[in-house]
């Protein structure tokens, strides 16, 4: 099986510029999350899309980052315009429902994104 | 709100000596817990988790989690670390739809 696919693995910008990450999850999985890891870190949960439609985007700092899914399948996120401060790596995860109201989620390798 | 600490920030062990990384969660409801695993440059991987029933979980690479509901514990042990365990743990908590929280991680280091 396939694991979470996640492109580019590696990005560096100035700040002010526009940049898009893409993730394919793994197939089947209905849920899939976007994490920032800043270094030093755990990741923490940017957005969360159930099929195509958002649960979750109330870390989503959405003056400047955006995500879709469409199709329910792959997503991609974008940061317009980029700060400093959005360097770090990039997590996208996906999951099934495992029973007993339980999610287990797979993560992709990440993006690292430096904003110079 | 849920919360999840891990105090220690760095831990080296002797490479064949045994591991304890502790794990504290504040959760208002009954927790989902994990263990994750991040070597340099890559994703997480999934070492173990508990839903329910048993409070003792084995999970992948000879680990094994112990969850303590009067203490609000999930500590990740191995008996015998090998060089090969060196990384990032991360412990997170979640239920059902919810996300994960995770922790800010510990760091292991494996002494020769």
């Amino acid at each position: 099986e396939a694991g979470v696919a996640q492109s580019p693995r590696y990005k560096i910008i100035e700040k002010r510029q526009s940049v898009a990450f893409w993730c394919n999850p793994i197939s089947g999985h209905a849920t899939l999350y976007w994490y920032q890891q800043i270094l030093g870190q755990g990741p923490k949960l940017l957005i969360q899309f159930q099929n195509n439609g958002v649960v979750d985007d109330s870390q989503l700092p959405k003056d400047r980052f955006s995500a879709e899914r469409l199709k329910g399948v792959d997503s991609t996120l974008k940061i317009q315009p980029a700060k400093l401060e959005d360097s770090a790596v990039y997590l996208c995860a996906s999951s099934f429902y495992k029973g007993q109201g339980a999610y287990e989620q797979y993560f992709g390798p990440g993006t690292r994104l430096t904003v110079t | 709100a849920q919360s999840v600490t891990q105090p220690d920030i760095h831990i080296t062990v002797s490479e064949g000596a045994s591991l304890e990384l502790r794990c504290n969660y504040s959760y208002g409801a009954t927790p989902y817990l994990f263990w994750y695993v991040q070597s340099p440059g890559q994703g997480l991987q999934l070492l173990l988790k508990y839903f329910s029933g048993d409070t003792l979980v084995q999970g992948i690479k000879g680990f094994e989690a112990e969850f303590k509901r009067s203490q609000s514990s999930f500590n990740l042990r191995k008996p015998s670390v090998h060089w090969s365990d060196a990384a990032e743990y991360f412990c997170a908590v979640g239920s059902g739809y919810s996300t994960l929280t995770f922790g800010k991680g510990t760091m292991l280091l494996v002494s020769p």
